[in-house]
């Protein structure tokens, strides 16, 4: 079946502005996550849904971030005037569920460059 | 807090040569250990992971890992690289359950093969 999607792939905007980052996670997967992959830093967790609800966002760097889920399947994240600092790869994972040991399935990532 | 170390940041091995990379993480308990590989570009793939059971993990693509618990490592094993697995890396460890539901990455190693 179909794996995890990421539009857009590549993402070059200007400081300042806002973007959307969107995620469709494998179809049945009520799990769904948010990490952001810059360097020096590694893979760093934002954020994590079950269902539509984000149980914790104490991962969001600041709140210029924002994430929904919709429908218990498709997810945006929003950064709002963006800044240089938030230039990175953002990838998006789902499970099955979220309980101990599931495997999280990644998708391509959105590669976000802020000039 | 669970945390992974992966002591080497980059690796060149020469083609059918073995290969080992080194994964520690810091936990109470017997954790969730996984490998995942990221390819130019690409998303992340799972290589293969450890729940419990025997200590030895077979994986996709030839490589295997070794879960000791007295010295928390989970070590990544490949006997002859190919060209084909230069990529990075990356060790993690989780979900835990309960409200712990993100993998805890490593920085990641990235390895080099040589004709």
């Amino acid at each position: 079946g179909a794996g995890v999607s990421q539009s857009p792939s590549n993402k070059v905007t200007e400081k300042g502005k806002d973007v959307e980052l969107r995620c469709d996670p494998i179809s049945g997967h009520t799990a769904l996550y948010w990490y952001r992959q810059s360097l020096g830093q590694g893979l760093e967790f934002l954020i994590y849904f079950q269902g539509n609800s984000a149980p914790d966002k104490s991962g969001l760097p600041s709140d210029r971030f924002s994430a929904e889920r919709t429908g218990g399947s498709v997810s945006t994240l929003t950064i709002q005037r963006t800044q240089q600092e938030d230039s990175a790869v953002y990838l998006c994972a789902s499970s099955f569920t979220s309980g101990s040991g599931n495997e999280q399935f990644f998708g391509p990532g959105t590669r976000l460059t802020v000039l | 807090a669970q945390s992974v170390t992966q002591p080497d940041i980059h690796i060149t091995v020469s083609e059918g040569a073995s290969l080992e990379l080194r994964c520690n993480y810091s936990y109470g308990a017997t954790p969730y250990l996984f490998w995942y590989v990221q390819s130019p570009g690409q998303g992340l793939q799972l290589l293969l992971k450890y729940f419990s059971g025997d200590t030895l993990v077979q994986g996709i693509k030839g490589f295997e890992a070794e879960f000791k618990r007295s010295q928390s490592s989970f070590n990544l094993r490949k006997p002859s690289v190919h060209w084909s697995d230069a990529a990075e890396y990356f060790c993690a460890v989780g979900p835990l359950g309960g409200s712990n539901y993100k993998l805890t990455f490593g920085k990641g190693t990235l390895l080099t093969v040589n004709p």
